[in-house]
């Protein structure tokens, strides 16, 4: 069974410009999540999906979008970049709530 | 952002030798797992665990829900050289949808 893919794996961008990122979850898995990770605030949460809905959004500016699709694969939008940005963007899925969670190799993005 | 307390923060071991490492949190939580993650890499799942006192293995790895949901414990016995890397918790409550993660622990094992 494949695992959670995400893609790309590196980014790197410059201030101002917008960037999506996308996440195919684990075949049967409907729910997707996506974190922000960095050295100085650790694994933070943005926001989960299920069934092409959001169930919870983290604290984290309106620049910071998210989307699911019919086929339960997601994508996650970053619009004017700011340096602060950079950061291992990670997506994990699971069957439903209160389950495991499975993460992918995350994309790096380094914004310039 | 909200994160748990996680110790140590880091620990140095000889290979051979037995880790402890604890999670603590001010909420009670409905599941707890354990992660280990590599640099640049996504965490890896090792142990799940879904009600209090409950006490699970994956090897030579041993996970337990505290009593209190609040705590849980994970254990590495007889630790290797592959044992390197950040050991992260996280712990959920059902209907928020998310996970909150602990501040990790990074294990350096000297062969």
């Amino acid at each position: 069974k494949a695992g959670v893919t995400q893609t790309p794996r590196y980014l790197i961008k410059t201030r101002g410009q917008q960037v999506t990122l996308s996440c195919s979850p684990i075949s049967g898995h409907r729910s997707v999540s996506w974190y922000q990770q960095t050295p100085g605030q650790g694994l933070q949460f943005l926001f989960e999906y299920f069934s092409e809905t959001q169930r919870n959004k983290g604290n984290f500016p309106g620049r910071f979008s998210g989307r699911q699709f019919s086929n339960s694969r997601s994508e996650m939008n970053v619009s004017t970049l700011e340096l602060g940005d950079s950061a291992l963007y990670l997506c994990a899925s699971s069957r439903q709530d209160n389950e495991k969670l499975f993460f992918g190799s995350g994309t790096q993005l380094s914004v310039l | 952002g909200q994160q748990l307390n996680q110790s140590p923060q880091s620990m140095f071991i000889q290979e051979g030798e037995d880790v402890s490492m604890n999670c603590t949190s001010s909420s009670i939580f409905n599941t707890w797992l354990w992660y280990k993650q590599d640099p640049g890499e996504g965490p890896v799942l090792l142990i799940a665990l879904y009600k209090a006192g409950e006490l699970t293995s994956n090897g030579r790895l041993t996970a337990q829900f505290g009593i209190t949901r609040k705590d849980s414990f994970l254990n590495i016995s007889a630790s290797i050289p592959s044992d390197v890397g950040i050991y992260f918790c996280a712990g959920t409550t059902s209907g928020t949808y998310k996970y909150i993660f602990g501040t990790g622990t990074r294990l350096k094992v000297l062969a």
